[in-house]
């Protein structure tokens, strides 16, 4: 069956910090997909970034990086130099080509609060 | 803005009541799909629909229903509503050409689900 951890509940850091949120995944499929997705106060899920499990590249938005590594089965988001803004509740999401569709499974999430 | 939409954004209603929650996805979207978050379950899935049929279900209780219509706009219908069933309800949806897994899944603001 496929689960995602994200085994830092909190985070808190200063204005300017980088902060990285880690997230592990299990899964028995070849072919996967991976997701984060920010949760802003105001509750909408805003899609940041889809991985496919083929493609193992380090991307980076901005800010934002993600370094993916399927030896660890981890897919892990950095931010640089954080503001404000970036408060929110972070979810790293796993989809299984074969089993289960196109549902995502969620991990429970990571608050993160940047404080001035 | 994600492009999917949800009517209504909050909804209050009593024990025992009905209600529909409504979702158009993104222009072209072919697959809508249904989550519940709660605080004490997280994000869950409850059902997925392509192009008018069902094609996934998760933990949906029997007193929840959906349907797609023929304009791809779908509803969610809770009935013998119970307290636990407060919770924000997120519709998404993605293109899933052929109903095929890996595209990128789009999320509305959500309904927000008070039972009293």
């Amino acid at each position: 069956a496929q689960k995602v951890t994200q085994a830092q509940t909190e985070i808190s850091v200063v204005e300017k910090e980088d902060v990285t949120l880690d997230c592990v995944y299990e899964t028995r499929d070849t072919t996967y997909y991976l997701f984060w997705y920010k949760q802003p106060p105001s509750g909408e899920l805003v899609f940041l970034i889809r991985r496919n499990s083929f493609d193992e590249q380090n991307e980076i938005s901005g800010r934002y990086s993600w370094n993916f590594q399927k030896s660890t089965s981890s897919f892990n988001f950095t931010i640089t130099a954080s503001q404000v803004v970036d408060s929110a509740v972070y979810f790293c999401a796993l989809s299984e080509a074969r089993t289960s569709g196109s549902r995502l499974t969620f991990g429970e999430g990571t608050q993160l609060t940047v404080n001035p | 803005d994600s492009g999917v939409t949800q009517t209504p954004k909050h909804l209050i209603t009593a024990t025992g009541q009905r209600v529909t929650l409504r979702c158009s996805p993104r222009s072209g979207d072919l697959s809508v799909y249904w989550y519940q978050q709660s605080l004490d379950q997280g994000l869950q899935f409850l059902i997925h629909y392509y192009n008018g049929e069902e094609r996934a279900k998760g933990n949906i209780l029997e007193r929840f229903s959906a349907q797609q219509f023929p304009d791809l706009h779908s509803e969610l219908n809770l009935s013998s509503l119970e307290l636990g069933d407060s919770a924000l309800y997120f519709c998404a949806s993605s293109l899933n050409v052929g109903g095929l897994s890996g595209n990128t899944i789009y999320f509305g603001e959500g309904s927000w689900l008070t039972v009293v």
